[in-house]
């Protein structure tokens, strides 16, 4: 079945240090996979996205990279800031509108 | 522009009721999908809907129901009330087109325990 895996479930980093979360899904038919970020008392929130058509995506200190053939995606977040403290999910989707499948999460901790 | 707005935000039942939680889109937003959120299992997918029709389902029991009226503004129900039904229900919007896949939008949650 739809499945994805996602490591570490927990993070902690020094600020200004990179982060590094990775997710493997299992279904080939995936091509979109976005990335959640969820704060606390709140619904998760779309921080980038990448589409099965491109490798790499970045917008300013985060980037997603997409493998296809070992069917993994990762997030990277640099020069990382308390704020970026929260949880983080991945998602994977085989174009079927809403329905996302997700990984556990990870919670990243920024310490100053 | 007003986000997805959820109710109610904090309830607690008992076993072998029912609940009924409400979610509004954002303006415009045909799509509304729900999802469960639990520690044990975390973000686990309910059911979408697209212009009152639903057009997605997860694995959850029947005891799990939805709908979508008119203005987009969409409802679900969950009957017989278990333990293990005890989450956070999120709602998500979305202004895509039928077909495809798009930034979902989501609400703050209703966090329900049940006793």
């Amino acid at each position: 079945g739809e499945n994805v895996e996602q490591h570490p479930s927990t993070l902690s980093v020094q600020e200004g240090d990179s982060a590094v979360i990775k997710c493997t899904y299992s279904d080939s038919a995936s091509n979109y996979f976005p990335w959640y970020k969820q704060e606390l008392g709140k619904g998760p929130q779309l921080i980038i996205d990448i589409r099965s058509n491109v490798g790499e995506k970045k917008d300013q200190r985060i980037a997603v990279t997409l493998n296809k053939t070992a069917k993994h995606f990762s997030l990277h977040i640099t020069e990382t800031q308390p704020e970026d403290s929260a949880v983080y999910f991945c998602a994977a989707s085989k174009g079927q509108g809403g329905k996302l499948i997700f990984g556990q999460g990870t919670e990243l901790s920024v310490k100053p | 522009k007003a986000g997805v707005t959820q109710t109610p935000r904090y309830l607690i039942k008992t076993r072998g009721q029912q609940v009924t939680l409400s979610c509004s889109p954002i303006s415009g937003h045909r799509s509304v999908s729900w999802y469960q959120q639990t520690p044990g299992q975390g973000l686990q997918f309910l059911f979408e809907y697209f212009s009152e029709t639903q057009r997605n389902k997860g694995n959850f029991p029947g005891r799990f129901s939805g709908r979508q009226f008119s203005n987009s503004r969409s409802e679900m129900n969950v009957s017989t009330l278990e333990l293990g039904d005890s989450a956070l229900y999120l709602c998500a919007s979305s202004g895509r087109k039928a077909g495809g896949t798009g930034e979902l939008f989501f609400g703050e949650g209703s966090r329900l325990t049940v006793l």
